[in-house]
């Protein structure tokens, strides 16, 4: 089946510092990818939504500067958090759907547990 | 956007049929609806979607009402390792490119 994969699976860092997280499609190519946040005991939250070589699209409430991605490549994006903060500490899910119909499943990395001190 | 109503936990023995439900009354003409699970600290899972006919795999079978306000995932045979929480969505088809919205999904409990 489809693999996405996300690294790292757990970042540690100090506040003010900035994380960058990848997703890759391992064997499919990815026109579309999605970022979630996820905080403990709640559902995710969709942040963004990438298709290759364009702008993301944010949805409402979540800032563009503070979360950068990038999709320049069909197997590729990433997410870095900009001047991280501890309210910024969450489990960040990436997913990613490929080209062929537009009812093809979403597939999802394993998440990146980031924690801020 | 349809949305979808949950239970928002269920127990199962292990080896019994576990059959998870899902209303979504608003759903319109060319939305799918989508299972996935997602086990502690983990990403989500895909399970199965469907968009009229009831739709069987390996993991499980969807039956979905004739009138598509409903729908079932049914897991024939629990383990312990089907404990997660199960989200059923219905995906939201926009210009942009369609995406899924996730609810707070039910969390299954299979019990040995």
């Amino acid at each position: 089946g489809a693999v996405v994969s996300q690294h790292p699976s757990r970042v540690i860092c100090k506040s003010g510092t900035s994380v960058k997280i990848e997703c890759r499609s391992l064997d499919f190519q990815a026109t579309t990818m999605f970022w979630y946040r996820q905080f403990p005991k709640q559902s995710l939250m969709l942040m963004a939504t990438s298709n290759e070589g364009s702008k993301a699209t944010y949805e409402q409430g979540v800032e563009k500067d503070k979360f950068l991605i990038n999709h320049a490549s069909l197997t590729l994006s990433t997410l870095t958090v900009t001047s991280a903060h501890p309210e910024d500490s969450s489990f960040y899910i990436c997913s990613a759907r490929g080209w062929r119909t537009d009812n093809q499943p979403q597939h999802f990395g394993d998440g990146t547990r980031l924690s801020i001190l | 956007d349809a949305k979808t109503t949950q239970p928002p936990s269920m127990d199962c023995a292990e080896g019994r049929a576990a059959n998870l439900p899902c209303n979504h009354s608003t759903i319109s003409g060319n939305e799918y609806v989508y299972w996935y699970r997602q086990i502690h600290s983990q990403g989500p899972q895909y399970i199965i979607h469907g968009l009229k006919n009831n739709e069987t795999n390996e993991m499980a079978s969807l039956i979905i009402t004739e009138d598509r306000k409903s729908s079932t995932l049914i897991l024939p045979h629990a383990t312990l390792r089907d404990t997660a929480v199960y989200y059923c969505i219905v995906r939201v088809e926009e210009t942009s490119g369609s995406r899924l919205t996730f609810g707070e999904g039910t969390q299954l409990t299979v019990n040995p």
